[in-house]
């Protein structure tokens, strides 16, 4: 059975740094999309960021873009989101998650939705 | 300020249909397929709908959705208390090169 399993997240300042880790299991890992969807205390879902299958080709949400790194190690299973710069904005409940499809193109592959979630795991930004 | 809208709320006694709306634009629903996930507060969200209405396997006929332009819907037949929940659109945006979420909207079964 497929399955997601995070770790990391925490405490952070602002301006400050932190890793959110998500290690997969029971699907061929290699060939599907993975991304973080976050939401904030109070909010709706919130897309961050994805890792495309294969080629690793990678997206990510204008807030968050150039201060969010993802990354896959496929020797471990793991993708990983490395967040610097935080603010409190970025404070919420981090969700890791796979695409279903093994579509490598985004724009299709979106359509085909994230099947697999992981439990989420709570960052929080503090000034 | 989402690019989908979705209402924020939604009500029905159980045994009713309700439907839930997700209004777009042609740079996400007029050009690729939605997707609809439920959310139970403190629990991981879970695909309902993929290519704008096909269920995954193990998701009730009860759940069911089209796409027509630029928006999509969401409909629940045959309303249980375990519906209650958050609901979302999701959609591949041309735009801004990502997915995008509607903002949500919360189930109340009276």
């Amino acid at each position: 059975e497929p399955q997601l399993e995070q770790s990391g997240g925490g405490l952070a300042q602002t301006g400050g740094s932190l890793r959110l880790s998500c290690v997969a299991s029971g699907f061929n890992f290699d060939s599907h999309g993975m991304s973080w969807v976050r939401q904030a205390p109070g909010k709706g879902l919130e897309w961050v960021s994805t890792i495309s299958g294969r080629h690793d080709n990678t997206y990510y949400a204008d807030s968050v873009k150039g201060r969010f790194t993802i990354s896959r190690d496929t020797s471990k299973n793991t993708v990983e989101l490395l967040m610097n710069s935080l603010r409190v904005d970025d404070t919420g409940v981090y969700y890791c998650a796979k695409d279903s499809s093994e579509i490598v193109i985004m724009m299709y592959a979106s359509g085909y939705g994230m099947d697999v979630w992981g439990q989420g795991t709570t960052v929080t930004v503090s000034s | 300020q989402s690019l989908l809208s979705q209402p924020p709320s939604a009500s029905e006694t159980p045994g009713q249909r309700v439907s839930i709306s997700c209004s777009g634009s042609t740079s996400n629903i007029g050009s690729n397929s939605v997707t609809w996930y439920q959310h139970v507060p403190g629990a991981a969200p879970k695909l309902l709908i993929y290519n704008n209405r096909q269920r995954p396997s193990g998701v009730p006929e009860r759940f069911s959705a089209s796409k027509g332009g630029t928006s999509a819907s969401l409909a629940i037949s045959g309303l249980q208390s375990e519906d209650e929940a958050d609901y979302y659109c999701a959609v591949w945006d041309d735009s801004v090169n990502g997915r995008v979420f509607g903002g949500g909207t919360r189930l109340t079964v009276l």
